[in-house]
């Protein structure tokens, strides 16, 4: 069965250093995408960056990348320079390709804390 | 702004009521997802609606139902409500090309309070 796994429920950073969120996921399908998506206090899901399986480079969407590792099954989030605007719940998330987003599945979550 | 609007942003209704909560796609996106978040499950899918047409279920109660009319608006019905049905209901929209996995912009929620 396809599973995501979010291994910190609770991260502080300071604001204006980098911070790693964790994502690992396990799946026997050779072509998905993976997604990662900021929840703040007010709600909303605001999708933050894509990464294909099949993409050789790393994401990056302005201070987010992602740190996708295919051998090892990990698709960590990078934010660099922490604002504390940043604070919220981070969500990573996985579609297998050609399936529709309805198999979409994702993981439980990691609150982060940016300390002025 | 995702471009997903939903409406209303907050509910409150007493047990055994019924309420309908309304979703407008992204301009051009044909699927509409439904999802439900509360504290205890984490987000769940509930149904799946591509150009008009019921594509996929999954954590649905039977007292909940869902449709998606010509114009592509959406709407989920909720029915005999319990407590246990207070939550964040969001609806996402999606391109759905059937290739590339494609991104799912979210709404901003419905949070619905049963009580």
């Amino acid at each position: 069965a396809q599973k995501i796994t979010q291994t910190q429920p609770g991260m502080f950073v300071q604001e204006k250093e980098a911070v790693t969120l964790d994502c690992t996921y396990d799946t026997s399908d050779q072509s998905y995408g993976l997604f990662w998506y900021k929840q703040p206090s007010s709600g909303e899901m605001i999708f933050l960056i894509y990464q294909g399986s099949y993409d050789e480079q790393n994401a990056t969407e302005g201070r987010y990348s992602l740190n996708f590792q295919k051998a090892r099954k990990s698709a960590n989030l990078v934010i660099s320079a922490s604002q504390l605007g940043d604070s919220a719940m981070y969500f990573c998330a996985m579609t297998p390709e050609g399936t529709g987003g309805f198999k979409t599945i994702f993981g439980a979550g990691t609150r982060l804390f940016v300390k002025a | 702004d995702s471009g997903v609007t939903q409406t209303p942003k907050h509910l409150i209704t007493a047990t055994g009521q019924r309420v309908t909560l309304r979703c407008s796609p992204r301009s051009g996106d044909l699927s509409v997802y439904w999802y439900q978040q509360s504290l205890d499950q984490g987000l769940q899918f509930l149904i799946q609606y591509y150009n008009g047409e019921e594509r996929a279920k999954g954590n649905i109660l039977e007292r909940f139902s869902a449709q998606q009319f010509p114009d592509l608006h959406s709407e989920l019905n909720l029915s005999s409500l319990e407590l246990g049905d207070s939550a964040l209901y969001f609806c996402a929209s999606s391109v759905d090309s059937g290739r590339a996995p494609d991104t799912q912009y979210f709404g901003p929620g419905t949070r619905l309070t049963v009580l």
